[in-house]
């Protein structure tokens, strides 16, 4: 099992420029959930999937982010355009159907850290 | 809705103590209720959980944790650390699909 799949890892940019960051879930999940976490606000909660339906996005900061999953096995999440207070790593995690023994369990990526010049 | 405060941003300890952090809740339903641990540059991984059952629930590396429903407590505790122990903890409470996360806390294993 490969777990949870972010890439890139780290991306550095310039404000203004279109960011990207990309997550595979693992394979059987049906719920995927994309974080930030920066020093200020702790780890926060952006948007929920499931079935790869958006379930909850309240907690996208604004018109700027935008987060797709056009099939099980990916999702993406857009800041357009950036800008320095985006900073911060993001998580993607992604949770099984009930009826499993680890319904209710997330499981996290390795994260992408992004720096905006 | 749920809430969750860990009341401890940091807790330095000296290696071979004792350590307790503190988690407590809100929520108006049943929760399940979780530790993850988050070693630098790292993810979240899963320390341990409660679903229901036994009050008390254990990790693999000596960490453990005791459902408190009257208190609403779900503390973690280890009674000797390690200085691989240091990392940052969060505490975590999920009814239906979310988890709402505590705001963390520092662990510090010193020599």
């Amino acid at each position: 099992d490969a777990g949870v799949i972010q890439s890139p890892r780290h991306e550095v940019t310039e404000m203004g420029q279109e960011v990207t960051l990309r997550c595979k879930p693992i394979s059987g999940h049906n719920s995927l959930f994309w974080y930030r976490q920066t020093m200020m606000r702790g780890l926060e909660l952006l948007i929920y999937f499931n079935n790869n339906v958006p379930i909850d996005d309240s907690g996208m900061p604004e018109d700027r982010f935008s987060a797709k999953m056009p099939n099980a096995s990916f999702s993406t999440l857009k800041i357009q355009p950036s800008e320095p207070r985006d900073s911060a790593v993001y998580f993607c995690a992604s949770s099984p159907p009930p009826g499993t023994s680890v319904y209710n369990e997330q499981f996290f990526g390795p994260g992408t850290r992004l720096t905006v010049l | 809705a749920q809430s969750v405060t860990q009341l401890d941003s940091q807790v330095p300890v000296f290696e071979e103590a004792p350590v307790e952090l503190r988690c407590n809740y809100s929520s108006s339903v049943s929760v399940y209720l979780f530790w993850y641990v988050q070693y630098p540059n790292q993810g979240l991984q899963l320390l341990l959980k409660y679903l229901s059952g036994s009050t008390l629930v254990e990790s693999i590396n000596g960490f453990e944790a005791e459902f408190n429903k009257s208190q609403t407590s779900f503390h973690l505790r280890k009674p000797s650390v390690h200085i691989s122990d240091t990392a940052e903890y969060f505490c975590a409470v999920n009814a239906g699909n979310m988890l709402t996360f505590g705001g963390g806390t520092r662990l510090m294993v010193k020599p």
